[in-house]
């Protein structure tokens, strides 16, 4: 089955810099790349996701890119706000009409300090 | 739209004891699943539905079962509960079909302790 490593495991970082976390995925055959961003207490939310016909994905501060070769994925976070801080998941799947099982990675506790 | 509901939010249930977590969802998905979170991990997939009466094994799914009667509901069920099931369990739908957006609607969670 798939298998989804993720790094780093925490991250800090001064408010307005940029963060990034990689994810490293096993299954060639995996097409679609979400991130999802869990806030402590609550339930994951998504913020991005790519497939594996785009490689790179842009939505205001938060950038998804996607090295199909390499087997690897990364999100990068421009000018963090301190509501940046949370634990970040990616996460890979091969899509089917079978449903969307996601793998996820073991997450990323990002704190951005000001 | 409620979008995923779960009940309860919090158990605590002594060893050998059974218990279902509810999950009921109101966007007409077709698919849904129940993944459990444990502490400084991340999710894993116990079982998945793509539709009313079809339901499939995930990843971690011994010692639990699942029904899906209905398009809205997905009912997790706990068997003979076990310490190793303490955990914080997260019910998902999405719309379903490749073409369609992909997203995964997470309800608020149940946190389970086994004692």
């Amino acid at each position: 089955g798939e298998n989804v490593e993720q790094h780093p495991s925490t991250l800090s970082v001064q408010e307005g810099d940029s963060a990034v976390i990689k994810c490293t995925y096993s299954d060639s055959a995996s097409n679609y790349f979400p991130w999802y961003k869990q806030e402590l207490g609550k339930r994951p939310q998504l913020i991005i996701d790519i497939r594996s016909n785009v490689g790179e994905k842009k939505d205001q501060r938060i950038a998804v890119t996607l090295n199909k070769t390499a087997k690897h994925f990364s999100l990068h976070i421009t000018e963090t706000q301190p509501e940046d801080s949370a634990v970040y998941f990616c996460a890979a799947s091969r899509l089917t009409g079978g449903g969307n099982k996601l793998t996820f990675g073991t997450g990323t506790q990002l704190k951005v300090e000001l | 739209n409620a979008g995923v509901t779960q009940t309860p939010k919090f158990r605590i249930l002594k060893i050998g004891q059974s218990m279902t977590l509810q999950c009921t969802q109101d966007m007409n998905h077709n698919y849904m699943y129940w993944y459990r979170q444990d502490p400084g991990m991340g999710l894993k997939l116990i079982y998945y539905s793509v539709g009313a009466g079809i339901t499939d094994k995930g990843e971690v799914p011994n010692g639990y079962n699942v029904s899906r009667s209905t398009t809205e509901d997905f009912p997790l069920r706990l068997e003979l509960a076990a310490p190793s099931q303490t955990s914080v369990y997260f019910c998902a739908s999405s719309l379903g079909t490749s073409g369609s957006p992909q997203e995964q609607y997470f309800g608020p969670g149940t946190r389970l302790t086994v004692t």
